[in-house]
Formats: C-alpha cells, sequence, structure tokens
C-alpha cells in the first residue's frame, strides 16, 4: 500500500525565516494535496499538484511536485506567526475514485515572534 | 457562501453506544468524503459518497457505516464503540467532475470513555 511520509515532525522557526517541508511517496503520485490544520480543526486547503515538475505558489508558500512524481515539498518565505499550524500532504490513493486520500502524519510548525 | 458544516462539535459517548455525526457539503458540491483523524497522527479515508452511491470504503471495521441523502448532506454511524474510536472525525466535500479540492469542515471531537 502506498504510504506518505513528512520530513521534518516538527519545526521551530524564527518570524522571517524560510522553511521548507518535505512529503514523499513510496509509490507515484497521481494528485498531491498541502492543506494545513489548527490544532484540532478542520484542514485548509492550499495547494494541488498533479504533473510532474509542477509549480504552485499562493502568497508565501510555494509547492513543488518533483518529475518523478514521487516527492513534493512545501516551503515558506519569511515566514509569519499566522503560518503556525500542522501540515499535512494528502495524495489520491491508487485505484481509489477522486476523493479517496491518504495523508502523511503532518509536520508542526511553530514560528517565533 | 457557507463552507462545510459538521455537527455536533464535541461529543461524549460511553463503551458499546451508538454514535451518529452529521455533515452538510458546501452547496453545489456532491460528493463527501469522511475521514478519521487519531491525535498525533494524519487523517484516514473511512468512506467516500457521491450522488448517495457508495464510491468509496477505507479499512475500517462494520460497525462504521454512513449514508447520503437527496440533499447531499450525511450521516455517518459508529456502532459499539470502542475506546480507541475516540478521535476527530472530519467531512470533506468536493464538486466531482468540475474540480479536485476537497473542502474540509471543522470536525466532530468524538471523545468514547
Amino acid at each position: 500500500s502506498q504510504e506518505l511520509e513528512q520530513s521534518p515532525q516538527s519545526l521551530i522557526v524564527q518570524e522571517g525565516k524560510n522553511l521548507t517541508i518535505n512529503c514523499t511517496s513510496s509509490k507515484t503520485l497521481y494528485g498531491l494535496y498541502w492543506y494545513k490544520q489548527k490544532y484540532g480543526e478542520g484542514l485548509i486547503f492550499l495547494m494541488m499538484l498533479q504533473k510532474g515538475g509542477e509549480e504552485k505558489s499562493h502568497e508565501k508558500i510555494t509547492a513543488k511536485l518533483d518529475e518523478k512524481k514521487q516527492q513534493s515539498s512545501l516551503h515558506i518565505t519569511a515566514s509569519q506567526p499566522s503560518h503556525a499550524g500542522i501540515y499535512l500532504c494528502g495524495a489520491d490513493i491508487p485505484g481509489g475514485s477522486q476523493g479517496n486520500l491518504i495523508f502523511g502524519k503532518g509536520t508542526k510548525l511553530s514560528v517565533k515572534p | 457562501d457557507a463552507g462545510v458544516t459538521q455537527s455536533p462539535t464535541h461529543l461524549i459517548k460511553t463503551r458499546g453506544q451508538h454514535v451518529t455525526l452529521r455533515c452538510s457539503p458546501i452547496s453545489g458540491h456532491k460528493s463527501v468524503s469522511w475521514y478519521q483523524q487519531v491525535l498525533g497522527q494524519g487523517p484516514q479515508f473511512i468512506f467516500q459518497y457521491y450522488e448517495k452511491e457508495e464510491r468509496g470504503r477505507g479499512n475500517f471495521p462494520d460497525r462504521f457505516s454512513a449514508r447520503q441523502f437527496p440533499n447531499y448532506s450525511s450521516e455517518l454511524n459508529v456502532n459499539a464503540l470502542l475506546l480507541g474510536d475516540s478521535a476527530l472525525y472530519l467531512c470533506a466535500s468536493s464538486p466531482i467532475g468540475v474540480g479536485y479540492e476537497q473542502y474540509f469542515g471543522p470536525g466532530t471531537r468524538l471523545t468514547v470513555t
């Protein structure tokens, strides 16, 4: 079965610093999703990537999917306290219909003011 | 526009009891998926419903069941509750056929004692 591994598990950065979170799959990714979650709350959709080499940006967050479609990275530029939370990568379950996602365990981000 | 709504917000049940969780998708969304998120883990896929039919089922016991109504709202039922069922239950809706993003509700926190 497919697994998603996120690294690091947790991250503490000083406000203004850049950071990168990685998501690695054991199999080819056909749809890769990035979500942000505040503790104990619902998930907020950030970005979806489908094509090898694809890169998307929204405000100060950039996500990339590598050419082999087995690894994605999420990069935050000039981090702010509002970026704090848990970042989750999710992927379409192979053979499943759209909407069936598996998730990594998440990366907990803390931003020190 | 209203996002995905879930009720109740919190729930405390005793082992062996039954629970019903409810979800209303974003207006116009016809697909609803359910996920279970145990503390410290990523969400795990339970069910997907589209046009009132089950389109996907995760690796959960038969104690878990769900249905979707003509207005596309959905219920998740769990029978014979176990302590291990304590988790955040998330509902997500998506406009299959239009886009791929899933939009999550705030979740229902279930505690089984």
